[in-house]
């Protein structure tokens, strides 16, 4: 089975542009959620999908956004990028909303200069 | 400006010793405990996981205690080999949180051969 894919793996982008992320899950995982890393601050939880809502959110400013897809695939956005903004981002899945194994995917790298 | 990197315990140990790395959890209602291990470039990947239920639990060569009297947890590898060098975090759960995991800071565990 494969295991939790992240696309792209590294970004670069300047100050006040917009950036996507995508997640695809492993196949039968129906929850996803995000995580930003940094060196300052660690893992820290952004917000969990599951069945295309939004079941848990961080304390992130409203320019961290997200979604899902019928196919568990799930996007974030960040808009208007500050340089605070630069971090590994890291998606999970598991299969339900629940107490469970989350698996990692290798996360995105962005860099915003 | 520049952030301030986390100061990451640091754990170094000689090749084929057992290795003990140690946790306190912040919250008294978390009731699912995991571990994971991030090597360097790569996204956190399960080692083992344990429920409040429970007060040890055994897997391949890991071994986590839980004490929830004090909120600690640890993670133990025997026979530690070259191979288990990496970052290895703790991370917590509530029930009524879905799939929220909050993670501790980690531990860099160094094995010299």
């Amino acid at each position: 089975k494969a295991g939790v894919t992240q696309t792209p793996r590294y970004l670069i982008k300047t100050r006040g542009q917009q950036v996507t992320l995508s997640c695809s899950p492993i196949s039968g995982h129906r929850s996803v959620s995000w995580y930003q890393q940094t060196p300052g601050q660690g893992l820290q939880f952004l917000f969990e999908y599951f069945s295309e809502t939004q079941r848990n959110k961080g304390n992130f400013p409203g320019r961290f956004s997200g979604r899902q897809f019928s196919n568990s695939r799930s996007e974030m956005n960040v808009s208007t990028l500050e340089l605070g903004d630069s971090a590994l981002y890291l998606c999970a899945s598991s299969f339900t909303s629940a107490q469970e194994t989350q698996y990692f995917g290798p996360g995105t790298r962005l860099l915003v200069l | 400006g520049e952030s301030v990197g986390l100061h990451l315990p640091t754990l170094s140990v000689q090749e084929g010793d057992n290795s003990i790395i140690n946790c306190a959890y912040s919250n008294s209602a978390s009731d699912y405990f995991i571990w994971y291990k991030q090597e360097s470039g790569k996204g956190p990947q399960f080692i083992i996981d344990i429920r409040s239920n429970m007060d040890k639990r055994q897997g391949q060569r890991v071994t986590v205690l839980l004490n929830k009297t004090v909120k600690h947890l640890s993670l133990q590898i025997a026979a530690t080999q070259p191979g288990d060098s990496a970052v290895y975090f703790c991370a917590e759960n509530m029930d009524n949180q879905g799939g929220k995991l909050i993670f501790g800071q980690g531990t860099e565990l160094s094995v010299k051969p």
